[in-house]
């Protein structure tokens, strides 16, 4: 059974631009999370999307936005870019309480 | 504030011997606690769960213990392999609030090294 992917690996921007992230979840999934980890700070809730709506977010401003596709797979933008975007950006999915993760995406905002 | 704590940033243990990772919790309604093992430049990788309905879990050389009185969850590695090293998080869920949100909260991780 093939895992959750992400897409690109690595992503440099610089600031003011905007960065799109993508997710596809395990077959079967429904919900797609999303994460940021950045330097120091632990992983922290962004957003959770299912059945193709967002249902939830964490504690970050409406730049950071997303969506879910009709087959489940996920997106998540980022608009005006700021240098303390820079993060590991992991992507999860699921169907009940226990959450897959992809192997992330590295934005690097210069 | 953190709600979820692991207060070892780091763990050496000689290999075939336990380790044993902590973890401390201060919202009571979390129901739902899981483990994640991190490898660098990878994805959490999923290891064990445990609903609050319980106080012990195994799978394997993996067993995850809860305290609730306590907040109180760990994660005991039993016997413990080279393999083992990487960064150790664990996360709570919240079942009762945010709709069907299962968003978890991780702590910040302990890097477990286990030494041949």
């Amino acid at each position: 059974e093939a895992g959750v992917t992400q897409s690109p690996t690595h992503l440099i921007k610089t600031r003011g631009q905007q960065a799109t992230l993508r997710c596809s979840p395990i077959s079967g999934h429904t919900s797609v999370y999303w994460y940021q980890q950045a330097l120091g700070l632990g992983l922290q809730f962004l957003l959770w999307y299912d059945e193709g709506e967002e249902r939830n977010r964490g504690n970050f401003p409406p730049r950071f936005s997303g969506r879910q596709f009709p087959n489940y797979s996920s997106e998540l933008n980022v608009n005006a870019l700021e240098l303390e975007d820079s993060a590991l950006y992991l992507c999860a999915s699921s169907l009940a309480r226990e959450q897959y993760f992809g192997p992330g995406t590295r934005l690097t905002v210069t | 504030d953190q709600q979820v704590k692991q207060n070892s940033p780091s763990l050496s243990v000689q290999e075939g011997r336990i380790s044993i990772l902590n973890c401390d919790y201060t919202n009571s309604m979390f129901d739902y606690f899981l483990w994640y093992k991190k490898y660098p430049a990878e994805g959490p990788t999923f290891l064990i769960s445990i609903s609050s309905i319980k106080d012990k879990n195994e799978d394997g050389r993996f067993t995850v213990f809860l305290n609730k009185s306590a907040k109180h969850l760990s994660l005991h590695i039993v016997p413990s392999q080279p393999g083992d090293s990487a960064v150790y998080f664990c996360a709570a869920s919240d079942g009762y609030s945010g709709a069907g949100s299962y968003q978890l909260t991780f702590g910040k991780g302990t890097k477990l090294s286990v030494i041949p």
